[in-house]
């Protein structure tokens, strides 16, 4: 089955502790993106990747870190979490940047 | 600064009738609109696009109109069914490329049987 898994579903976390959450999907596409939803808002773009080792920021990247070593995988990384981190993170991937985007279940992130 | 607005946040509509949600957009560099379905504990799903050499795109159930020199696009899902419940986003960028797309914040419709 085409998905896009994203792992944890539900994180709390403390300010300052370092987290991952990942992504993967099992289509072979080359574009991924991180996007977070938050209320009255829509859902705005953290970082996005065109392909392995290339990757660049979306409107929203402060705070946020992403590595795509392997076509598949697209991690989210938080080195230092803050409160205004809490929010619902959703995993993309397309096949190439010019088609729709698949998503994944969400993340979601509550920094106390 | 929010490019894409859907100003109704929710839509309560009898099923079999017509479910009528709107979307606009202040960016007239857009060209590209689609139109994304979420269930809840999901993530969004694509349901139907359309690019701004049409006015009209329909599949099945649902037709997206684009009116360019309103900057307005509507979907509309004729006839309405218990099942199409859900929050539906608006998004849009300029010619094909998810880099620039803005989303709206969602409409949460409610198919009542």
């Amino acid at each position: 089955e085409a998905q896009v898994t994203q792992n944890p579903r539900y994180l709390i976390t403390v300010t300052g502790k370092k987290l991952t959450v990942t992504c993967s999907q099992n289509m072979n596409h080359e574009y991924m993106s991180w996007y977070r939803q938050d209320p009255g808002l829509g859902l705005r773009q953290i970082y996005y990747s065109m392909n392995v080792e290339v990757t660049d920021k979306g409107d929203v990247p402060e705070g946020y870190k992403v590595s795509r070593k392997e076509k598949r995988n697209f991690p989210l990384i938080l080195e230092s979490p803050s409160p205004n981190q809490t929010s619902l993170y959703f995993c993309a991937s397309s096949y190439r940047q010019t088609y729709e985007q698949y998503f994944g279940p969400g993340t979601r992130l509550t920094v106390t | 600064d929010q490019q894409v607005k859907q100003n109704s946040p929710s839509l309560s509509v009898q099923e079999g009738r017509i479910s009528i949600l709107n979307c606009d957009y202040t960016n007239s560099m857009f060209d590209y609109f689609l139109w994304y379905k979420k269930y809840p504990a999901e993530g969004p799903t694509f349901l139907i696009s359309i690019s701004s050499i049409k006015d009209k795109n329909e599949d099945g159930r649902f037709t997206v109109f684009l009116n360019k020199s309103a900057k307005h696009l509507s979907l509309h899902i004729v006839p309405s069914q218990p099942g199409d419940s859900a929050v539906y986003f608006c998004a849009a960028s300029p010619l094909y490329n998810n880099n620039d797309m803005r989303f709206g914040a969602g409409t949460r419709l409610t198919v009542k049987p």
